[in-house]
C-alpha cells in the first residue's frame, strides 16, 4: 500500500512564525503536492515537485516555499504565518503507471491554526 | 478558472438507493479522471478512476461514467451506505501525471 505521511496532525502557531511541514512518501513517485483546503473551495495546489530539487508554483504560492532535497521527502514553508493560511494542508504523491494509469495518493493532512 | 466543476454541493439519498454524483470540466485536453472520498480531519482517499478511451468503468458498488462529448462524469454508487457519508472530490488530470484538477466536492449524506 502506498503510504503518504505528514508531520502532524493539528498545528497552532502564532502570527509570524515560521513554520514547516514535512511529508514523506514510501512508493518511489516521482511527484509530489502540497494543497491547502478549505470550505467552498476544494483543493487548491500550492507547489508540485516533479523530481529532486525540482519545483513547480501551483495556483496559489504566495507565502509559501518548498523543498524536495531527497525524492521522498516534500516540505511546505510558511515562511511568515498569517491568520488567512489557517487551513487544512494536504501532500500527495503520484505517478505515472505502465499504460497510462495515474494514481495520486494523500497523506492524512496537517489542520493549521494561526493566531 | 475552474476547469473541474462540482455544481451540487451537497446530496442526500436513503440508504439502499443509488447515489449519483457529477462533475463537468472544460478541457478537452484531460485524459485521466479520477474520484476521491474524504472524512472530515482526514486526506482524500482514492475511490476509482478511468481513462478518457473509456467511458465506463466498475468496481463494486462504484462505476464511473465519463461522456466526453459533454465533457461529463458521473460516480454511482449502488446501493448507497451510510458509511458512504462523506464528501467526493472528483479530479482531471491530463496524461502526465503531475498536474491534477480538482472540483469543489459535493458533500453525500446516504441517510438509514
Amino acid at each position: 500500500d502506498v503510504k503518504v505521511t505528514q508531520s502532524s496532525r493539528y498545528l497552532v502557531k502564532r502570527t509570524g512564525e515560521k513554520v514547516f511541514l514535512e511529508c514523506v512518501q514510501d512508493m518511489d513517485h516521482e511527484n509530489m503536492f502540497w494543497y491547502r483546503q478549505d470550505p467552498g473551495l476544494g483543493l487548491r495546489l500550492i507547489y508540485f515537485s516533479y523530481d529532486v530539487k525540482m519545483k513547480e508554483k501551483g495556483d496559489i504560492p504566495e507565502g509559501y516555499s518548498v523543498s524536495r532535497e531527497k525524492k521522498e521527502r516534500f516540505s511546505l514553508i510558511l515562511e511568515s504565518a498569517s491568520t488567512n493560511q489557517t487551513s487544512m494542508y494536504l501532500c500527495a504523491s503520484s505517478s505515472l503507471e505502465r499504460g497510462g494509469r495515474v494514481e495520486q495518493y494523500f497523506g492524512p493532512g496537517t489542520r493549521l491554526t494561526v493566531t | 478558472d475552474q476547469q473541474v466543476k462540482q455544481n451540487s454541493p451537497s446530496l442526500s439519498v436513503q440508504e439502499g438507493r443509488i447515489s449519483i454524483l457529477n462533475c463537468d470540466y472544460t478541457n478537452s485536453m484531460f485524459d485521466y479522471f479520477l474520484w476521491y472520498k474524504k472524512y472530515p480531519a482526514e486526506g482524500p482517499t482514492f475511490l476509482i478512476s478511468i481513462s478518457s478511451i473509456k467511458d465506463k468503468n466498475e468496481d463494486g458498488r462504484f462505476t464511473v461514467f465519463l461522456n466526453k462529448s459533454a465533457k461529463h462524469l458521473s460516480l454511482h454508487i449502488v446501493p448507497s451506505q451510510p458509511g458512504d457519508s462523506a464528501v467526493y472530490f472528483c479530479a482531471a488530470s491530463r496524461n502526465t501525471g503531475n498536474q491534477f484538477y480538482f472540483g469543489t466536492g459535493t458533500s453525500l449524506t446516504v441517510i438509514p
